[in-house]
């Protein structure tokens, strides 16, 4: 089963323009990691933050974490159209033996 | 790129036959997990492998098992293919039992008619 969330499923902007996308999820968690994937190919590692870090950057990537509120967000910001792909955020368990993923967000950047 | 090498990258499989998919993890990492992703999905977790023995599994039937090397590569093996089998499998590298970032390959694209 999936315990994460992702909103919205699929988002299409313009070249230029921010993306936000947002991740909810069940149990409490040691870290939460986003991910990107083109075209049913590899996942590629975008960014960790962990439990007890509110918020990250990475280049033009922004991401929160409310443990409280059990979410997190992924920011794009100056989007491109190479960030068209899909955007998943996994946790991990407390033994850290697996991620379980959300059913991602599709990600269209128009040039 | 990531340094986790899957092989092989296509395979088209006949119901009931069996199939090994192999992995190589990245340099330094100790821990190897597998993951299954259905087309419009999220990865599912099959099980992990931490310095050779399984250190946990997911909701997967016994057919599906694995196996991990001396040097870290490792195996799945999945018998008895049926047509829901059909996916996209993912091999996943990190170190210290998975409590660090975890880098993907490139996947195994399983069909099974």
């Amino acid at each position: 089963s999936q315990q994460g969330e992702e909103d919205p499923q699929a988002l299409s902007i313009q070249e230029g323009e921010n993306a936000t996308m947002n991740c909810s999820y069940k149990t409490s968690i040691n870290n939460l990691q986003w991910y990107r994937q083109n075209s049913g190919r590899g996942l590629v590692h975008l960014i960790l933050i962990r439990s007890n870090e509110r918020e990250k950057h990475s280049g033009r990537l922004r991401v929160t974490l409310d443990t409280s509120k059990k979410s997190s967000s992924l920011l794009i910001t100056a989007s491109r159209a190479a960030d068209t792909a899909s955007y998943f955020c996994a946790t991990d368990d407390n033994a850290g033996n697996m991620l379980t993923f959300g059913g991602g967000t599709r990600l269209m950047v128009k040039p | 790129e990531t340094g986790v090498t899957q092989s092989p990258t296509h395979l088209i499989k006949t119901r009931g036959q069996q199939v090994t998919l192999r992995c190589s993890s990245q340099s330094g990492h100790n821990t190897v997990s597998w993951y299954q992703q259905a087309l419009g999905q999220g990865p599912q977790f099959i099980f992990q492998y931490y310095r050779e023995e399984e250190n946990g599994r997911g909701n997967f039937p016994p057919r599906f098992s694995g196996l991990q090397f001396p040097n870290y590569s490792s195996e799945l093996n999945v018998n008895a293919l049926e047509l829901d089998d059909s996916a996209l499998y993912l091999c996943a590298s990190s170190s210290q039992g998975g409590k660090t970032e975890a880098f993907f390959g490139q996947g195994t694209r399983l069909t099974v008619v």
